[in-house]
């Protein structure tokens, strides 16, 4: 199916594990974002990528780490999870002027 | 000064109502906008989407832009309880290294039957 996805949907885990997020998108935009949505705070930008390779921090990366080594998957790890990184994740990728989102992780760090 | 800043609302009108959603922006270089939809629980879903000022027109929803004034709105003709979401405008740039794509808040609007 063209589109985006995001896997887990659902997520519970313990402080100081490392978590990945997956992102998976089918049309081959170069733009791929990881944003995390808290109340009050609205979308915020963790890391983006302007294609396979290429990764760049956004406005709150401290405790994430990207790669992107094929144009279609861009995965975003939790090295060591604190309560604080309890939010809902979204994976968006871009073609010029349009956005795509996936339909969002929700992580609790217990 | 926050490059996008949008009222979070939140909004509540009766059905029918037409609705005005706006943001104001500072960063010239945007030259893309977005309104997106999104429903509790659920990811952000592009509405409309344009690159130019002037009004676009889709169904109930028309998106305006203006870029002399830094200002976009978002109009929904006699709104429906289903309207009722998290609406977030967003704006980008042109392409290249210093891609940007940048979103306001959010306005929330609920929709009175």
């Amino acid at each position: 199916d063209a589109g985006i996805t995001q896997s887990p949907r659902y997520k519970i885990t313990e402080t100081g594990r490392q978590v990945t997020l997956m992102c998976h998108q089918t049309w081959s935009h170069s733009y791929m974002f990881w944003y995390r949505q808290d109340l009050g705070h609205g979308l915020r930008l963790i890391y983006y990528s302007a294609a396979a390779d290429i990764t760049d921090k956004g406005e709150v990366p401290d405790g994430y780490v990207v790669s992107r080594s094929k144009t279609e998957n861009f995965p975003l790890t939790l090295e060591s999870a604190t309560r604080s990184q309890t939010s809902v994740y979204f994976c968006a990728s871009s073609r010029l002027g349009e956005a795509f989102f996936g339909q969002g992780t929700r992580l609790t760090v217990v | 000064q926050k490059e996008v800043e949008q009222d979070p609302g939140p909004l509540s009108v009766p059905e029918g109502a037409i609705v005005s959603l706006n943001c104001t922006y500072s960063n010239s270089a945007f030259q893309y906008f977005m309104w997106y939809r999104q429903y509790s629980r659920k990811g952000p879903e592009l509405l409309m989407y344009t690159y130019s000022s002037g009004n676009k027109e889709d169904g109930r929803f028309t998106a305006q832009v203006d870029k002399s004034s830094k200002y976009i709105s978002l109009f929904i003709r006699d709104s429906q309880p289903s309207d009722s979401a998290t609406y977030l405008c967003a704006m980008s740039t042109s392409g290249g290294s210093n891609y940007k794509l940048t979103f306001g808040k959010g306005t929330l609007l609920t929709v009175n039957p």
